[in-house]
């Protein structure tokens, strides 16, 4: 059964700092890895997708990363400001629905 | 892109009602639609999925007969929790297969019951 893990489950940054999340997952089997990003009472909005194929996914400030032999995903995040304070999901897919992570807890502080 | 609605966006109810809560994708077909569960400071756990004009398949742990799953139609998917309970207060969250690949999540539903 796969299992997600997300580390740390909260960070507390400085505004401009540059900062990683860490993603694990248990099946190296997967079809690709998604990272979320959750506002306190809120649905999910879709960040980065890379397909199993892919080491990376950038956008804008964000740059995801994939090792799917280690089972492991990292989100950078550039120059962190106020606004990217929320919960990050990571979500893997194989040949079940999305499985996620707990999340990390994120504030970035002015 | 693709969008995914929900109904209502939150929801008060008393203890041994039933509530339904409805998730449509809007400007495309969903053949599979997917319902997930999120306590605080939890992640969504997938709770079942729903296939159009068939059957839904449960986690599980999730009692089928308390979480009723209605796949009517390909843009249409509805979750009614029969006697809620106070322990059935949670975010619940649809999504909608647009492909292989990819899920398109609604905003959620909050549910509270008193």
């Amino acid at each position: 059964k796969q299992e997600v893990t997300q580390i740390p489950a909260a960070l507390s940054v400085p505004e401009g700092e540059n900062l990683v999340l860490n993603c694990s997952f248990t099946d190296s089997a997967i079809y690709n890895l998604q990272w979320f990003r959750q506002d306190p009472g809120k649905g999910l909005t879709s960040l980065l997708l890379i397909q199993s194929s892919q080491r990376e996914q950038t956008s804008g400030r964000l740059n995801a990363s994939l090792d799917k032999s280690s089972g492991r995903s990292t989100l950078y995040i550039a120059a962190s400001q106020p606004g990217d304070s929320a919960t990050y999901l990571c979500a893997v897919r194989g040949n079940t629905p999305l499985v996620f992570g707990k999340g990390t807890r994120l504030s970035v502080i002015a | 892109g693709a969008v995914v609605s929900q109904h209502p966006s939150w929801v008060i109810c008393k203890s041994g009602t039933s509530v339904k809560i409805e998730c449509r994708s809007l400007d495309f077909q969903a053949t599979t639609m997917f319902w997930y569960r999120q306590f605080p400071k939890q992640s969504l756990m997938l709770m079942a999925t729903s296939n159009e004009g068939s059957k839904a398949t449960y986690e599980q742990g999730v009692e089928k007969d308390k979480f009723l799953i209605n796949h009517a139609s390909l843009t249409l998917s509805t979750l009614t929790v029969t006697s809620a309970h106070p322990e059935d207060s949670s975010f619940y969250i649809c999504s909608a297969a647009g492909g292989k690949d990819t899920q398109y999540f609604g905003p959620g539903t909050r549910l509270t019951v008193l």
